[in-house]
Order: structure tokens, then sequence, then C-alpha cells
């Protein structure tokens, strides 16, 4: 059974630009979780997608956003990007709501902001 | 919102000795509590989880215990081993439809 799929695995933007992040859940997941990982903010929620909708957003502005497509594959942007967005994006893949049940991470997205 | 407290930040243990995280939380509704292991450059892995109807759980040489009335909850490795070296994280469910994790112990195993 294949994981959850991140694409790319590492990019560098330069301020300003915008960025889209890919990712695949495992078969049959209908929840997709994306997360933020810094050295000095730890792993901080961004958004979470449940069959096409979302179900909760983090604290982050409105640069950042997400969808969701009918087979549950998801994405995210950042537009306008600032040096501080430089980090590890994480998706994670759920079969029920990421609130209730085990989460499955892919490999995530390192994105380097010049 | 949920806040999840997590202490050591690092630890360092020698090889067969036991390693102890402690977490706290903030939401009396969160009822799940999933741990994961992050080695480097890979994504975090769920190594055990418990619910709030368990007041520990046990899998090979790792352990989780629930508190529910001090909202607190640990993870325990016993006969650690060089690959347990890595990053833990502990999570709670409290605060709508995601996990609220803590800021992660840096475990080294020393051989």
């Amino acid at each position: 059974k294949a994981g959850v799929t991140q694409t790319p695995r590492y990019l560098i933007k330069t301020r300003g630009q915008q960025v889209t992040l890919s990712c695949s859940p495992i078969s049959g997941h209908r929840s997709v979780s994306w997360y933020q990982q810094t050295p000095g903010q730890g792993l901080q929620f961004l958004f979470e997608y449940f069959s096409e909708t979302q179900r909760n957003k983090g604290n982050f502005p409105g640069r950042f956003s997400g969808r969701q497509f009918s087979n549950s594959r998801s994405e995210m942007n950042v537009s306008t990007l600032e040096l501080g967005d430089s980090a590890l994006y994480l998706c994670a893949s759920s079969i029920r709501e990421a609130n209730t049940g085990e989460l499955f991470f892919g490999e995530g997205s390192r994105l380097t902001v010049l | 919102g949920e806040n999840v407290e997590q202490h050591p930040s690092t630890l360092s243990v020698q090889e067969g000795d036991s390693a102890v995280i402690k977490c706290t939380y903030s939401d009396s509704a969160s009822n799940y509590f999933p741990w994961y292991k992050q080695e480097l450059g890979k994504g975090p892995q769920l190594i055990i989880d418990i619910r709030s109807n368990v007041g520990e759980k046990k899998d090979q040489r790792i352990a989780v215990t629930l508190n529910k009335t001090a909202k607190h909850f640990s993870l325990h490795i016993t006969e650690t081993q060089p690959e347990d070296s890595a990053v833990y994280f502990c999570a709670a469910n409290g605060g709508g439809n995601k996990l609220t994790f803590g800021g992660g112990t840096r475990v080294l195993v020393k051989p």
C-alpha cells in the first residue's frame, strides 16, 4: 500500500513568488491535513480537508490556502512568499477525521525562500 | 484552543536505560493522544496512541500512560537502543478537527 506522497520534495523560491505543494493521500483516506514544521515553532497546524470540505484552519495569514479534490488529493498554496515561510510542509492523511484517528505523514516538501 | 506542552526538549540516555517523555494538555475534551517519532529527513511516524477510556497501553518496549484528571500523559521507552534516537512528539485532539502537537523531544541514545 503506497504511503502519503508529497511533491515536490525540495524547492527554492524568492520573496514575493507563490508556490503550490501537492499531496496524494493513502488510497481510501478522505482526510488530509497540512502542517508547517520549523525549528522554532515546531509542528503548526495549517488546515484539514475532509471530503473536499475545509474542516478547520490554523492561525496562518490568508496567503496560505488549500483545497482538496474529489479523489482526495490536496494542494496547498502560499502566495507572496516571505523569508519566514521557509519550512518543511507536511501533509498527513487519515481514514477518518484527523482528530479521531491515526495520521499518516508524508516525507514533506522543504521550501526555502530566498 | 488546545495547548500541549512537552518535556524535556532534549534527553540523552545510555543504551539499555529507560527514557520518559511527559506531556500536559489543556482541553479536558481531548480524548485521543498519539505519539510520533520523526527521524532525520522523514515525516513523523505514529508509534503508539491512547484513548481516554484507557489508562495505559503497551507495545513491546514502548508504553504510554494517561492521567485524565491531571491532564497529562507520558511515553516510556525501555531498554533503549541506538535506533530509538529521534525526535518524539506528543499530540492531543482538543480544539476542533485537528491534532495539536507538543514541541518535541530530541532523544539521543548513547551506545
